[in-house]
């Protein structure tokens, strides 16, 4: 069975950094493209950042760029999101989701880690 | 960056009915192997986001024969045939043509 596991999240002040973890679990980790994707409190799905199977290459939105980084450790089946520099716009649920490289299908996501970045 | 733009529904729905949820893209989602990179969610209450189907019309493993998609170009359709209580939620439409990827801002599905 696909898991997804992720932790690391919590309330962190402005310009301040967090790291956010994935565990995988049930599959292939490094046969897979991963991503994370957010979402604020009631709104809407937001696409952070993708990594492809070897960590080689990196994709952003201009919205985290400069300030997040997407890595993985395919020994240890984990995901990461390194969160520097963050605003208050950045609080949402952060989900790691794991996509399928010639579909690109997000096909399976995490239960969501919550981070709330307030003074 | 391509813009989703999501269609509303006449909620709430009656249980048994059908629903069409519409997406529109602000640019053409086929890429250069011919295939159209659009993908539906459901997201429950409370839930994770599933993936209904991708390729625009592909389903999901064990997503049901009720959800088909159609569509082509900039114009997609999520059709829920027999809706059941188990339906509600937010559906969500994403273009992954090109990065940025972009998601549409959802749509509501409310069952009478």
């Amino acid at each position: 069975e696909v898991q997804l596991v992720e932790s690391g999240g919590g309330l962190v002040q402005p310009g301040r950094s967090l790291k956010l973890s994935c565990a995988a679990s049930g599959f292939t980790f490094s046969n897979y493209y991963m991503a994370w994707v957010r979402q604020a409190p009631k709104k809407g799905l937001e696409w952070v950042a993708t990594i492809s199977t070897s960590g080689s290459r990196t994709y952003y939105p201009d919205s985290v760029k400069g300030r997040f980084t997407i890595s993985r450790d395919n020994a240890k089946s984990s995901l990461y999101l390194q969160m520097n520099s963050l605003k208050s716009e950045d609080t949402a649920t952060y989900y790691c989701a794991r996509v399928q490289q010639s579909t690109t299908a997000f096909d399976y996501w995490g239960q969501g880690v919550m981070v709330t970045v307030s003074s | 960056d391509i813009v989703m733009t999501q269609g509303a529904l006449p909620n709430p729905v009656p249980s048994g009915e059908s629903a069409s949820i519409t997406c529109r893209s602000s640019k053409s989602l086929v890429y250069k192997d011919g295939k159209t990179y659009l993908n539906w969610f459901l997201q429950r209450p409370g839930q994770s986001p599933q993936l209904l189907t991708y390729w625009t019309s592909t389903r999901a493993s064990g997503v049901s024969e009720r959800f088909s998609g159609s569509g082509s170009g900039t114009y997609f359709t999520l059709k829920i045939s027999r809706v059941r209580a188990e339906d509600a939620g937010v559906y969500y439409c994403q273009q992954v043509r090109e990065y940025p990827y972009t998601f549409g801002a959802g749509t509501k599905l409310e069952l009478k």
